[in-house]
């Protein structure tokens, strides 16, 4: 199983801030490196695919990078309705697996 | 826009099997562009992907191999959904269980039901 791995667990940040999180695959996804966003009491939403790719309707505050095993997630300007969790997800081979997840809290 | 709604029992005793459907709106089943997915949610486990169902001219399924003696997902095409069944469930099967679609032009998981709580006890 390719196992991914966020780093931080979590973090505290103020509105209009720069927020990256980071994904590592314990192996080379290419670019199948997805980003999820999850606010408490909901389902994960979509935010990024493809490593690079915005999904529709997302702003454009959020961007990733990567391929290999690193990955970011970068908000440019953090806005009050982002302090949520976010997760990677690799979608190279199965089981499919997720992040252990960033926890992006108010300063 | 495409929809899945779940239903199902919210309370499981051990031993017991958890059964889940989700229905599909705005999308096939039988499409050769997606797959549907189970994926549960717990504070010791995390996000975990649990299997999926496709059709590709033939129907395939694939299973998390942490659940692969326990599970099955069939998709049901009169209906136009797809369930879950998990036997022999434990309270460490507690967890929020979701229905999910990947499209095949994403490679991501787009589309996610509301979620269901299942708690597993006596």
């Amino acid at each position: 199983d390719i196992q991914m791995t966020q780093s931080p667990s979590s973090l505290s940040a103020s509105v209009g801030d720069r927020v990256t999180i980071t994904c590592r695959a314990s192996q080379s996804i290419s670019s199948y490196l997805n980003w999820y966003q999850q606010e408490p009491g909901k389902a994960p939403k979509l935010l990024i695919y493809g490593a690079t790719s915005l999904q529709s309707g997302v702003p454009s505050r959020f961007s990733g990078s990567g391929s290999g095993t690193d990955f970011t997630l970068t908000i440019s300007s953090l806005q009050p309705e982002d302090f949520a969790t976010y997760y990677c997800q690799q979608s190279y081979s199965t089981p499919l697996t997720f992040g252990g997840g960033t926890k992006v809290e108010i300063k | 826009q495409v929809q899945l709604q779940q239903s199902g029992p919210g309370l499981v005793k051990p031993s017991q099997t958890l059964s889940l459907t989700c229905a599909i709106s705005g999308d096939s089943v039988s499409s050769n562009s997606a797959t549907w997915n189970w994926i549960r949610q717990s504070p010791s486990r995390g996000l975990e992907w649990l299997g999926r169902t496709y059709s590709r001219s033939k129907w395939y399924t694939d299973y998390a191999v942490s659940v692969k003696s326990r599970i099955t997902i069939n998709p049901d095409t009169s209906k136009n959904q797809f369930s879950l069944q998990l036997n022999s469930v434990s309270p460490e099967d507690t967890a929020v269980y979701f229905c999910t679609r990947v499209s095949s032009r994403l490679g991501a998981f787009d589309i996610w039901g509301q979620g269901t709580m299942v708690p597993v006890s006596s």
